[in-house]
């Protein structure tokens, strides 16, 4: 079975201050990785998709992906209260393709 | 928004009741999925339909039966549930381009929250 591994957290960040949201994923193959932020009660919400090793920008995130080392990150930037939500990592499984999904990780932004 | 709706949004039965979720997306999307959201648990994939023929069933138990009609609607039905199974069911769709080298983008509806008494 893949694996997706993300730190529960809670991460708690001063508002105005970088988040840094990590996760590893066993399977070599993958090719697809994604970020959903999911707050309580509600579904997740896609923010950042990424393919390539590199960096990807899109507003005030970051998503980071290193294959090699076989892991994806996720920056905030300028955090907000209403950043605060738990962050999904999802990852395709080479074989299947289907979406192999990280346990999450909840953070917390403070005022 | 993301084009994904289900009904109903909260739902309570017995044990011994039948009941359906609905799922319906507008995007054009010609994959569909149903997953379930247990707590302190990772999203679980229950059923996939590709162009309205199932294609993955990792094991689920015979009490959830899904049903895609077409390429837009998804149910899945629910009899003699058991407590452990509420949960958060979650429906997502894609534009699925099966052989290619990248898993397509899921976009999720508002889920339904089913709690088994």
């Amino acid at each position: 079975q893949k694996e997706v591994e993300q730190n529960s957290g809670p991460l708690s960040v001063p508002e105005g201050a970088i988040a840094s949201l990590n996760c590893t994923y066993s399977d070599r193959g993958s090719q697809s990785f994604f970020w959903y932020r999911q707050y309580s009660g509600k579904s997740p919400e896609l923010i950042m998709s990424i393919y390539s090793n590199g960096d990807k920008e899109d507003g005030r995130f970051t998503a980071q992906l290193n294959k090699a080392s076989q892991y994806v990150s996720l920056l905030i930037r300028d955090s907000q209260p209403s950043d605060s939500a738990t962050y999904l990592c999802a990852v395709n499984e080479f074989d299947t393709d289907k979406l192999i999904f990280g346990t999450g990780t909840r953070l917390q932004v403070f005022p | 928004e993301t084009g994904v709706t289900q009904t109903p949004r909260h739902l309570v039965m017995g044990m011994t009741n039948k009941k359906s979720l609905k799922c319906e997306q507008h995007l054009g999307h010609n994959a569909m999925y149903w997953y379930k959201q247990s707590a302190k648990k990772p999203l679980e994939l229950m059923f996939v339909y590709n162009f309205k023929e199932q294609t993955e069933n990792n094991s689920v138990p015979s009490r959830f039966s899904p049903e895609c009609p077409n390429s837009s609607h998804l149910f899945l039905h629910l009899h003699t549930l058991q407590p452990e199974d509420s949960a958060l069911y979650l429906c997502a769709s894609s534009q699925d381009s099966s052989g290619g080298a990248s898993a397509d983008t899921q976009y999720f509806g508002p889920g339904t929250r089913l709690t088994v008494l």
